[in-house]
């Protein structure tokens, strides 16, 4: 069985702070994406890499993924209460690129 | 450029009915996935579907659990005979072909009384 570990499971900080979020796996992945879920919604597409070592900038969000395709993580500079959500990293898998999905994050920013 | 759509949001329904949920992929996308969230759980790949083909549905129980995605029309996952246990939120994704981008429907939550 495929596992993504996310980590930390839950992130409580203050507005300005800086956090950073990690996703591991033991599988190499054709490629990773990072969504965003909000209650009751679907999980919203951020970022998808695909290049080993690879960097995405999204404003304040900095994305990395592994050398090795096999982890990745997802930095926020200054975050804001905007923030505030579950942050799902997903691994997609083979020829059918079905997705594996870590285990989230849920991050709570305190203005 | 309307997103995936699902439909219904939300359904209920008795135990030994069945359930028909619906999704319609994004414009140009021929690739459809559905995944499931238990509560408090993450969630699950269950079948992978490209136009009257389905492509991959190891994530998917083996009785009761069916999908089409027909030439015309939307992709239908199918439940028969729901028993409480089936009680989830369904999402279905879209992707266009040649890439791994899957953009995610509202879902779908099924009440199983």
């Amino acid at each position: 069985t495929q596992l993504l570990e996310q980590s930390p499971q839950f992130l409580s900080i203050q507005e300005g702070e800086n956090l950073t979020v990690y996703c591991n796996s033991s599988s190499v992945f054709s490629s990773l994406q990072w969504y965003r879920q909000e209650p009751g919604e679907g999980p919203v597409l951020l970022v998808t890499v695909v290049t080993g070592g690879e960097v995405k900038k999204l404003k304040r969000l900095t994305f990395q993924f592994g050398d090795a395709r096999k982890d990745s993580s997802l930095h926020i500079t200054a975050a804001q209460p905007g923030d505030t959500g579950l942050y799902l990293c997903a691994g997609a898998l083979g020829n059918t690129d079905k997705l594996i999905f870590g285990t989230g994050t849920r991050l709570q920013v305190f203005p | 450029n309307a997103g995936v759509m699902q439909n219904p949001r939300h359904l209920v329904r008795r135990r030994g009915q069945e359930a028909r949920l619906r999704c319609s992929p994004m414009k140009g996308h021929s690739h459809v996935y559905w995944y499931r969230q238990l509560p408090e759980e993450g969630l699950k790949f269950m079948v992978y579907l490209q136009k009257e083909n389905i492509i991959d549905e190891s994530g998917m129980p083996k009785e009761r659990f069916s999908a089409e995605f027909p030439k015309e029309g939307p992709s239908i996952l199918r439940i028969q005979q729901v028993v409480r246990g089936d009680s989830a939120a369904y999402f279905c994704a879209s992707s266009p072909p040649g890439t791994s981008r899957q953009y995610f429907g509202p879902g779908t939550r099924l009440t199983v009384t």
